[in-house]
């Protein structure tokens, strides 16, 4: 089964729009987290935002914010006021993780998003 | 500030060649993470580091292997490549993960490395 699905592989949003990105997970660990990278045409990989399965608020960062919905197993990736610079290959993915040196990410197929003007 | 930095950029092989890729995390981080991301894929965890100690390991190879030294880089080890060893290789640092803080939850990726294999 897989462990984080993005059932989005291409999505376009006006530019200033707001356009959410969906991420399900699935793991029977109760301490995990989850992450959203960024990865434009030139190929680096940028964190954006990280979600605690713990963390009893839904994590913000600027424009980013993660709509985490535990019991629905979702985190949602939510990009306000977007810009032409979003464009992009963006990846959930989760740890799943007992502490110390263990900590393996999974990621999703990742969804292609892009910006119209 | 200082990032992960991965050597080289850009390496072209041929087929049964041997290959060693370069990782310098973050300084003070002690967690290093491999990555291979083949062309229109998602990246998949290879191998991972923690105080020059494996601490898992994912969907490596047995033509790979790889270490972490007591500077904390890491250095991939490739031998008789394949085609399909054509990929960008991630490498990724973060501080050790504690359970119940925040500490150790971000992983942060260096530039990669293209390997094209002929």
């Amino acid at each position: 089964a897989q462990k984080i699905t993005q059932t989005q592989p291409g999505m376009f949003v006006q530019e200033k729009e707001a356009v959410t990105l969906d991420c399900t997970y699935d793991t029977s660990d109760p301490s995990y987290g989850l992450f959203w990278y960024k990865q434009p045409s030139s190929g680096e990989m940028i964190f954006l935002i990280y979600q605690g399965s713990y963390d009893q608020q839904n994590a913000t960062e600027g424009r980013y914010s993660l709509n985490f919905q535990k019991a629905r197993k979702s985190a949602n990736l939510v990009i306000s006021a977007s810009q032409l610079g979003d464009s992009a290959m963006y990846f959930c993915a989760m740890r799943e993780g007992r502490g110390g040196g263990y900590q393996k990410v999974t990621f999703g197929t990742g969804t292609k998003l892009q910006v119209i003007p | 500030a200082a990032g992960v930095i991965q050597s080289p950029r850009h390496l072209i092989k041929e087929k049964r060649e041997t290959a060693t890729l370069k990782c310098y995390p973050i300084p003070r981080h002690d967690t290093v993470y491999w990555y291979q991301q083949g062309p229109g894929q998602d990246p998949q965890f290879l191998i991972s580091f923690y105080e020059k100690m494996q601490s898992d390991k994912g969907s490596i190879p047995d033509r790979f292997s790889a270490q972490q030294f007591s500077d904390y880089h890491s250095e991939l080890n490739m031998s008789s490549l394949e085609l399909g060893d054509s990929a960008l290789y991630f490498c990724a640092s973060s501080l050790r993960l504690v359970s119940g803080t925040s500490m150790g939850n971000e992983q942060f990726f260096g530039p990669g490395t293209r390997l094209t294999v002929l």
